[in-house]
């Protein structure tokens, strides 16, 4: 099976902007979620989605909000950029989110704000 | 406020030895524990995990010890080898069991030494 795919690897935006950041999960995989990871915090939880609705939610703005697609696909956007928001941002999905169900992350997305 | 720490940024070990990995949490309501390792450019992987009900799992090379009294979980690689010199994360799910919100630590950077 192909593995969990990120899109793109690289991103370069400037304040103000907005920015949406793609995820394809394994196949037969409903469950995906999203992580930020920086040096200073480690990584984050953002939100979870099954079955295109959100399940959990983390600590983070509204300025960050994500969806489901009926194929199990996800994206990420986040509006009116901030320096701080330069990140590596991960995805992950899982068979169902359960004990037995451990999460599989993708490469990331290197976000860059300037 | 860090729920799970990892408080050594950096561990060095020779190859055929023991590393050991800790990791200190303060949320008594954490039930279920993973550990995940990170190589640069990637995402991580889930290496090994365990519930609250038991204090150790093991899986091959790697084996993780949980002290729940002490708030307490290590992981041991025993014996050490240099392909898993990585960045080793520790997590906890409060979630019943549900393990797509995780909560991390800023990690360890382990290398191995030839």
């Amino acid at each position: 099976k192909a593995g969990v795919t990120q899109t793109p690897r690289y991103l370069i935006k400037t304040r103000g902007q907005q920015v949406t950041l793609s995820c394809s999960p394994i196949s037969g995989h409903r469950s995906v979620s999203w992580y930020q990871q920086t040096p200073g915090q480690g990584l984050q939880f953002l939100f979870e989605y099954f079955s295109e609705t959100q399940r959990n939610k983390g600590n983070f703005p509204g300025r960050f909000s994500g969806r489901q697609f009926s194929n199990s696909r996800s994206e990420m956007n986040v509006s009116t950029l901030e320096l701080g928001d330069s990140a590596l941002y991960l995805c992950a999905s899982a068979e169902q989110g359960g004990i037995n169900s451990p999460l599989h992350f993708g490469n990331g997305t290197r976000l860059t704000v300037t | 406020d860090q729920q799970v720490k990892q408080n050594s940024p950096s561990l060095s070990v020779q190859e055929g030895r023991i590393s050991i990995l800790n990791c200190d949490y303060t949320n008594s309501m954490f039930d279920y524990f993973l550990w995940y390792k990170k190589y640069p450019a990637e995402g991580p992987t889930f290496l090994i995990s365990i519930s609250s009900i038991k204090d150790k799992n093991e899986d091959g090379r790697f084996t993780v010890f949980l002290n729940k009294s002490a708030k307490h979980l290590s992981l041991h690689i025993v014996p050490s080898q240099p392909g898993d010199s990585a960045v080793y994360f520790c997590a906890a799910s409060d979630s019943g069991g549900s393990n797509y919100k995780l909560t991390f630590g800023k990690g360890t950077l382990l290398t191995v030494n030839p």
